[in-house]
């Protein structure tokens, strides 16, 4: 979608490195969130944000972090990278529940 | 705790026939329900919604989904298929208390010629 811009759209990096992927919206939605997206497991929610400096976890948060420090970014990181985490991440953002979500196109991210 | 069940990770049909990709949800409290189309090395993409209006929800390309409550679904209908409909699907389920879209696991139609 236009509006929102993630960064990098691919990326291979080593187990054990940090990592951190950029969501950026023009959309001024409130609402912000991170999914993966794995074969047989369809989206799982990782992190989400209903505004600045306003974040909390979802099902699969474990050894990711994100941080908003403005409305129009919402940064994913990983703080060690393993194999596990080999996947697609989706941003993806709401002016409310209500709404629908609009997505990113998706950063591949492979740990090797 | 709300959730979404997509029968058949896999669905193929003829092209011009009938198009039924079936969601099941539960959720605690009157939900709101979506489905989502996803292309081949793209985002998601929304396709319909249902927020308590009408209980038939017609979206884009042709797709309509029910709600019926008594039966706790939201199957996703177009009464021919084409070429361009191959695709991946997802239903997601959101409960009325504020809390992120739950997706299910997906559902990939084919169309054959």
């Amino acid at each position: 979608d236009a509006g929102i811009t993630q960064s990098p759209r691919h990326k291979v990096t080593e187990t054990g490195t940090p990592v951190t992927l950029r969501c950026h919206q023009t959309e001024n939605h409130r609402y912000m969130y991170w999914y993966r997206q794995d074969p047989g497991h369809g989206l799982r929610l990782i992190h989400y944000s209903y505004g600045v400096k306003d974040t909390d976890k979802g099902e699969v948060s474990d050894g990711y972090s994100v941080s908003r420090s403005k409305t129009e970014d919402f940064l994913l990181t990983l703080e060690s990278a393993t194999s596990s985490q080999t996947s697609v991440y989706f941003c993806a953002t709401a002016t409310g529940e209500a709404d629908g979500y609009t997505f990113g196109s998706g950063t591949r991210l492979t740990v090797v | 705790a709300q959730s979404v069940t997509q029968l058949g990770s896999h669905v193929s049909v003829s092209e011009g026939a009938l198009v039924l990709l079936r969601c099941n949800y539960s959720s605690s409290v009157p939900p709101y329900l979506f489905w989502y189309v996803q292309y081949p090395n793209q985002g998601l993409q929304l396709l319909l919604k249902y927020t308590s209006a009408a209980t038939l929800v017609k979206g884009i390309n042709g797709f309509e989904a029910e709600f019926k409550k008594s039966e706790t679904s939201f199957h996703l209908t177009k009464p021919s298929a084409h070429m361009s409909d191959a695709a991946e699907y997802f239903c997601a389920v959101s409960d009325l208390r504020n809390t992120p879209l739950v997706f299910g696991k997906g559902t990939r139609l084919s169309v054959i010629a």
